[in-house]
């Protein structure tokens, strides 16, 4: 079955430098992958999907994830962290049965 | 709008009750989920649905229930069966295809067992 892994349970930076959440997939086949971004008591919004093309795949407000078969990563980034986006974040892989399974999510802390 | 609606978003139980959460969308998508959150953790796949009339059990079925005879709605049943329900519930809706895309989720439904 397939399955991700978010290494980090917690990233702290400061609001202005940039930020990498990790996230590593397994899978047997093409791999779909997502990343979500969750706040508090609410439910997940989509950030952005890598589905075939490109390795760097642009997102909402900013993000943007680079795809590395070799690896097996798929790394969520932004140059500039906000305050504002500070959240829960999930990696996620979509199988071709549509089963669809999250990491244990990386909890992103921006400092002013 | 377009999207999925969950209710009740707040829900209280006693324990030996059993409890159905709604989850409707008017997406038109084919493939619907139930996840559990619990505090400070991931989802965890309860089932899913691929089409109408259709269902898979995810990692935690055990003392859950659902059910799929229309395409816009998937309730999920807590059964008193579930040994520790208090959780937050997440339903999500895609495309049939998986090259479709992304899922789409609503706002949950916070149940406690008291």
């Amino acid at each position: 079955a397939q399955s991700v892994a978010q290494p980090e349970d917690q990233v702290n930076v400061a609001e202005g430098n940039p930020l990498t959440v990790k996230c590593t997939y397994s899978v047997s086949g093409n791999p779909y992958l997502f990343w979500y971004v969750q706040y508090p008591n609410r439910g997940l919004q989509f950030l952005l999907k890598y589905i075939t093309g490109d390795n760097l795949v642009k997102g909402s407000y900013g993000f943007e994830a680079e795809f590395n078969k070799s690896q097996t990563s798929f790394h969520l980034k932004k140059p500039s962290a906000l305050v504002s986006d500070s959240a829960l974040y999930f990696c996620a892989v979509r199988d071709w049965n549509n089963d669809m399974r999250f990491g244990a999510g990386t909890r992103l802390t921006v400092k002013p | 709008d377009g999207g999925i609606t969950q209710s009740p978003k707040y829900l209280f139980r006693k324990e030996g009750q059993n409890v159905t959460l709604s989850c409707e969308q008017n997406l038109n998508h084919d493939a619907m989920y139930w996840y559990r959150q619990d505090p400070g953790q991931g989802l965890r796949l309860i089932y899913y649905s691929q089409i109408v009339n259709d269902f898979q059990k995810g990692d935690i079925a055990e003392g859950y229930s659902v059910s799929r005879e229309k395409k816009e709605s998937f309730p999920l049943t807590v059964t008193s069966a579930q040994k520790n329900p208090t959780a937050f519930y997440l339903c999500a809706s895609a495309a049939g295809d998986p090259q479709g895309g992304e899922l789409f989720f609503g706002e949950g439904s916070r149940l406690t067992v008291l």
